[in-house]
């Protein structure tokens, strides 16, 4: 099983910040990273895969970074629409995981 | 439109058993894998099994295995997850999950569900 480690669990900032989320794996995954983002009684959303690939309609403020075993989640300029919980997910070899969630909050 | 929708949830004892379901529409079912990804009350999210676009091909969580089985009719464009020997822990939302055709992406998941719950009490 391949473990991760995403931090901060809870993140506070304000419209406009720059904010960046990490996760870190147990063992290198190469590329095989998503990221993505959910609002209160909602689905998830796919934002990124394969750890830097923007996903279609996303908003170009969202970038992913990263290889092997660190990876990182970046807003360039926060906006209202972004304060929720943020997942990264690994696909390198079952089972896939999930990291733990940062919560991203109003400061 | 590409559309998930899960139905089947519902309350259940503990040892008991249910079944869930997912429509896809809007898409060729058949040429997708597909996944469930749970999410248990204030908690963060927990995929629980995938199957390939044949069927032929089944994954699953060490916490359902053996209990849990996948699987897929591509006649009806339907998901489905039978869930035996529930337990309290496997109380959660339910979400059936798409994973894109991109070789880069063959384990994110695109789209979802809307979500079905399920609760294990007596």
């Amino acid at each position: 099983v391949i473990w991760m480690t995403q931090s901060p669990s809870l993140l506070s900032a304000s419209t406009g910040d720059r904010v960046t989320i990490s996760c870190r794996m147990s063992q290198g995954i190469s590329s095989y990273l998503a990221w993505y983002q959910q609002k209160p009684g909602k689905a998830p959303e796919l934002l990124i895969y394969a750890a830097s690939t923007l996903q279609s309609g996303v908003p170009s403020r969202f970038s992913g970074s990263g290889s092997g075993t660190d990876f990182t989640l970046t807003i360039s300029c926060l906006q209202s629409e972004d304060f929720a919980t943020y997942y990264c997910q690994q696909y390198y070899s079952f089972p896939w995981t999930f990291g733990q969630g940062t919560k991203v909050e109003i400061k | 439109e590409v559309q998930l929708l899960e139905s089947g949830g519902g309350l259940v004892q503990p040892g008991g058993s249910l079944r869930l379901s997912c429509a896809a529409s809007g898409f060729t079912f058949s040429s997708y894998a597909m996944s469930w990804v749970r999410q248990a009350p204030g908690k963060g999210l927990e995929w629980v099994s995938a199957i390939s676009g044949s069927g032929g091909s089944t994954y699953y969580a060490d916490s359902v295995k053996g209990r849990f089985t996948i699987s897929r009719d591509n006649s009806k464009n339907t998901l489905y997850l039978q869930m035996n020997s529930l337990r309290a822990e496997d109380t959660a939302v339910y979400y059936c999950a798409k994973s894109p055709r991109d070789p880069a992406a063959p384990g994110a998941f695109d789209i979802w569900g809307q979500g079905t719950m399920v609760t294990v009490s007596s």
